[in-house]
């Protein structure tokens, strides 16, 4: 039974656009959502996160956006740049940390 | 400066035989985690300590035993290794609830 979900295993965007990842979960105590990025043969990094009492958080061009009635965040990355081609994760967080299945991201030329 | 390192990388291992993957950690975390990343590349928490003593222990069989000799190092033990062993399994840490965890590189096991 997933708490968190990735509805979208993969997604293509051209190089400069904006690239927006979606994430849905469940559990309406999750009180902290994470977002991790992961290259081939590496461990998740730590990307970007925000609290349950924000809607927004902001870092470079990483915007996490926060909808709690409807239970979904949202990654946006702007503009996308060749670099971010990556697997990535939402995740939420009570006791433990929980991920989604992950989002393959293709970024083109 | 790796700051959650685990070794082996790979390790590939017939049916049967009982493994170690070592695990540490130089942030001064409190909290380290297992992670198995399956087939489907689902991330599942497998276990979770906070200085050494067990927190979370989620269903995985008696066959995987994590070990905490200090709070820099969490080992996973596993006997009698079974086919469906076979996965990526990330150790992490974290300062604790509400930070952002840490993962080393991963360790593939291929059973055999």
């Amino acid at each position: 039974d997933q708490q968190v979900k990735q509805n979208s295993p993969s997604l293509s965007v051209q190089e400069g656009r904006i690239s927006i990842l979606n994430c849905d979960y469940t559990n309406s105590m999750f009180d902290y959502f994470l977002w991790y990025k992961k290259y081939p043969a590496e461990g998740p990094t730590f990307l970007i996160s925000i609290s349950s009492i924000k809607d927004k958080n902001e870092d470079g061009r990483f915007t996490v956006f926060l909808n709690k009635s409807a239970k979904h965040l949202s990654l946006h990355i702007v503009p996308s740049q060749p670099g971010d081609s990556a697997v990535y994760f939402c995740a939420a967080e009570d006791d433990k940390i929980i991920f989604g299945k992950g989002t393959r991201l293709h970024i083109l030329p | 400066d790796t700051a959650v390192s685990q070794t082996p990388k790979y390790l590939v291992t017939q049916m049967g035989n009982d493994k170690s993957i070592k695990c540490e950690q130089n942030l001064g975390h409190d909290t380290m985690y297992w992670y198995k990343q399956d087939s489907k590349k689902f991330l599942k928490i497998m276990f979770s300590y906070n200085n050494k003593e067990l927190i979370i222990n989620e269903t995985v069989p008696n066959r995987f035993s994590p070990k905490s000799p200090d709070k820099a190092h969490l080992n996973l033990h596993i006997n009698s290794l079974e086919l469906g062993d076979s996965a990526v399994y990330f150790c992490a840490s974290s300062q604790g609830y509400g930070a952002e965890a840490f993962f080393g590189q991963g360790t593939r096991l291929t059973v055999v």
